[in-house]
């Protein structure tokens, strides 16, 4: 069974520092990985995504994330935070078993930028 | 392209009464899920409909039902509204193919609140 594992639900940094936001997951099959990000009262956009092709993946607004199959983890980071970065950050999972066609969203993890 | 649309923005809602939300997926876009989030239980799964058809469904009771029209387009419906439907409901459209590149395309959610 698939799960996702966000394992800090809330990180702060200060402005310019890098940015770190862990998710580990669980898939019986080969899975498709997704980041979102959520500003208050808004959906959830899109970060970036997972493909065989690379196993680091870059997205908008800077931020990267790294599959690593051996230790189950899709962590994201950033290399220096800016104060827009506020925000909700959502790491998603989907197996690709034919039929199932279900995202599991972690929890969340709350993102804070000291001025 | 545009996005994907949800209307109201904000609704207002008595116990007791029923309420219909509404997404407009992405045009070619032929799957629709719609989540309820709230601070307490976090993002839910509330049903998704491919082509017409309810193709999955998380596990809220009854009074909560959806539908999906052949431009895709797609309505939930709440019926004898509770407080505990307060929630910001948000809609997702995706090509409905699984897999690395189908990631869910989020609209900016109808907040409800129940009074």
């Amino acid at each position: 069974a698939q799960s996702v594992t966000q394992l800090d639900s809330h990180v702060s940094v200060s402005e310019g520092t890098p940015v770190l936001l862990r998710c580990n997951y669980s898939s019986s099959y080969s899975p498709s990985l997704f980041w979102y990000v959520q500003h208050p009262n808004k959906g959830l956009q899109l970060l970036l995504k997972y493909t065989s092709a690379a196993t680091l993946v870059k997205g908008i607004n800077g931020f990267e994330a790294e599959f690593k199959k051996s230790e189950t983890s899709f962590h994201l980071t950033k290399p220096s935070a800016h104060m827009s970065d506020a925000a909700e950050y959502f790491c998603v999972v989907s197996d690709s078993v034919p039929g199932t066609y279900k995202y599991i969203f972690g929890t969340g993890t709350r993102l804070k930028v000291l001025a | 392209k545009a996005g994907v649309t949800q209307t109201p923005r904000y609704l207002i809602k008595t116990r007791g009464q029923q309420v219909t939300l509404s997404c407009s997926p992405i045009s070619g876009h032929r799957s629709v899920s719609w989540y309820q989030q709230t601070p307490g239980q976090g993002l839910q799964f509330l049903f998704e409909y491919f082509s017409e058809t309810q193709r999955n469904k998380g596990n809220f009771p009854g009074r909560f039902s959806g539908r999906q029209f052949s431009n895709s387009r797609s309505e939930m419906n709440v019926s004898t509204l509770e407080l505990g439907d307060s929630a910001l409901y948000l809609c997702a459209s995706s090509s409905g193919q699984q897999g690395r590149n189908s990631p869910l395309h989020f609209g900016n959610g109808t907040r409800l609140t129940v009074t």
